[in-house]
């Protein structure tokens, strides 16, 4: 167990909808970050936000959207899925050594 | 932009033996943080290694160890005596603020597929 929590593990849904992912860093670490893990593309950056705060984003789409609420815990928003959203979806976050991940959470949009 | 090239997809070493993965950044920083990863068929992102650019002393985990080359921009993981279980992708991973900073970014190369032969 990394100390960093996501649910859900896997999740399917169909095209069009809307789910919500949730991630529970570590204790004491303030920041999250979200990931997209696809076949194709690699490991690519969404979002970090840092104390409830939003501090860097990356490729993420528009229909995509997150916040950080003030337990620390941190939710994505995915919208009007498409089949190309299909991946995994790893959030972690920091401390001096370094990142910690979640298991992620495998999103198959049929 | 910081990049991070991998540029093998694929390696293949027997059982006990030593392989070195190669990594390539490029960064006009003069103060950042290398990372490996490894990520098994569980899918867990796993740090094995880190090393700060401005130390000179090359990193060492156990079986695992780094070759940091900050004028070449180069960053290798070694792993010696190589078990079943170091079956896995690979990632090489930079980022320039300190890993607790408001803006501290990790950017990941493509990965390698490293499987260990019996």
């Amino acid at each position: 167990d990394s100390g960093v929590t996501q649910t859900p593990k896997h999740l399917i849904t169909a095209t069009g909808q809307r789910v919500t992912l949730r991630c529970s860093p570590r204790s004491g670490d303030l920041s999250v970050y979200w990931y997209q893990q696809s076949l194709d593309q690699g490991l690519q950056f969404l979002i970090q936000y840092y104390n409830g705060e939003e501090r860097a984003k990356g490729n993420i789409l528009e229909r995509f959207s997150a916040q950080q609420f003030p337990d620390l815990h941190s939710e994505l928003n995915l919208s009007s899925l498409e089949l190309g959203d299909s991946a995994l979806y790893f959030c972690a976050s920091s401390s001096q050594y370094g990142y910690t991940f979640g298991s992620g959470t495998r999103l198959t949009v049929v | 932009a910081q990049t991070v090239t991998q540029s093998q997809p694929e390696m293949s070493v027997q059982e006990a033996e030593t392989v070195t993965l190669s990594c390539t950044y490029d960064t006009s920083e003069n103060n950042y943080y290398l990372f490996w990863y490894k990520q098994p068929p569980s899918r867990q992102m796993i740090l094995v290694i880190r090393q700060e650019a401005y130390k000179q002393q090359n990193a060492t985990e156990n079986r695992f160890s780094v070759n940091f080359q900050k004028a070449a921009k180069s960053f290798s993981l070694k792993i010696s005596d190589s078990q079943l279980g170091d079956t896995a992708m690979y990632f090489c991973a930079f980022m320039t603020a300190l890993p607790t900073g408001a803006n501290s970014k990790l950017t990941f190369g493509k990965g390698i597929t490293l499987s260990v032969r019996p």
